[in-house]
């Protein structure tokens, strides 16, 4: 099983450029999230997904879009790219269901430059 | 909204010191859960913890949950170089959605 897997490692953007963060998951979780992490910072999370077909605000969603596109998979898009956005984007996935079962499995993330 | 506030946000230890790391909430939690994020990582998850005054050991981690459900810690006995990184706890409020808040975390290093 190869876990939480994200595409791509690394990104250099320009300012006003657009592009797609791709994520999947093999544990058939039901809940999956996208997540940003500043330097020196803790996580911020930007939007999830309980199930497939569901999408949900987290606490930074502004400037992002998501689309869960089956149980597997699920994407972040970065409509118009700003500096701001310069940041370490981490996905995870969690079974969500029952008294023990929460636990979030993260994928390498994603180092983006917008200049 | 919830809140879970994590301290210290820094402890330099020497090597064979203990560490504690506290987590505070400001709601009651179903459930809490611990990561270690070792630099230029990802989390990587360590225990979850559901009940109230539950105490459960990893080795020379110790990590307590609150009676009232609204803190935990996490000890760690003797550290080691391979205990540097950052730790972070995070609350669970609701499990339908299950989405967990993530403290800032503390970040660790060790002297040797």
């Amino acid at each position: 099983n190869a876990g939480v897997t994200q595409t791509p490692k690394f990104q250099v953007l320009k300012t006003g450029q657009s592009m797609t963060l791709q994520c999947a998951q093999d544990m058939n979780h039901n809940s999956m999230y996208w997540y940003r992490q500043d330097p020196g910072m803790g996580l911020r999370l930007i939007y999830y997904s309980a199930s497939e077909g569901t999408t949900d605000k987290g606490e930074v969603p502004n400037g992002y879009n998501v689309s869960r596109l089956n149980k597997r998979e699920f994407s972040l898009r970065l409509e118009s790219a700003a500096p701001s956005q310069t940041s370490v984007y981490f996905c995870a996935s969690s079974f969500a269901r029952g008294p023990q079962g929460y636990e979030q499995y993260f994928g390498p993330g994603t180092r983006l430059t917008v200049t | 909204g919830q809140q879970v506030m994590q301290i210290p946000q820094y402890q330099h230890v020497q090597e064979g010191e203990d560490f504690t790391t506290y987590c505070n909430s400001s709601t009651t939690l179903s459930n809490i859960q611990w990561y270690k994020q070792r630099p230029g990582g990802h989390p990587v998850f360590l225990i979850q913890l559901v009940k109230s005054g539950e105490v459960k050991k990893q080795k020379r981690l110790t990590f307590q949950f609150g009676e009232a459900k609204k803190n935990s810690s996490l000890h760690i006995t003797a550290t080691q170089t391979t205990d540097v990184g950052t730790y972070f706890c995070a609350g669970l409020v609701n499990t339908n959605a299950g989405k967990s808040t993530f403290g800032d975390g503390t970040t660790l290093t060790v002297k040797p």
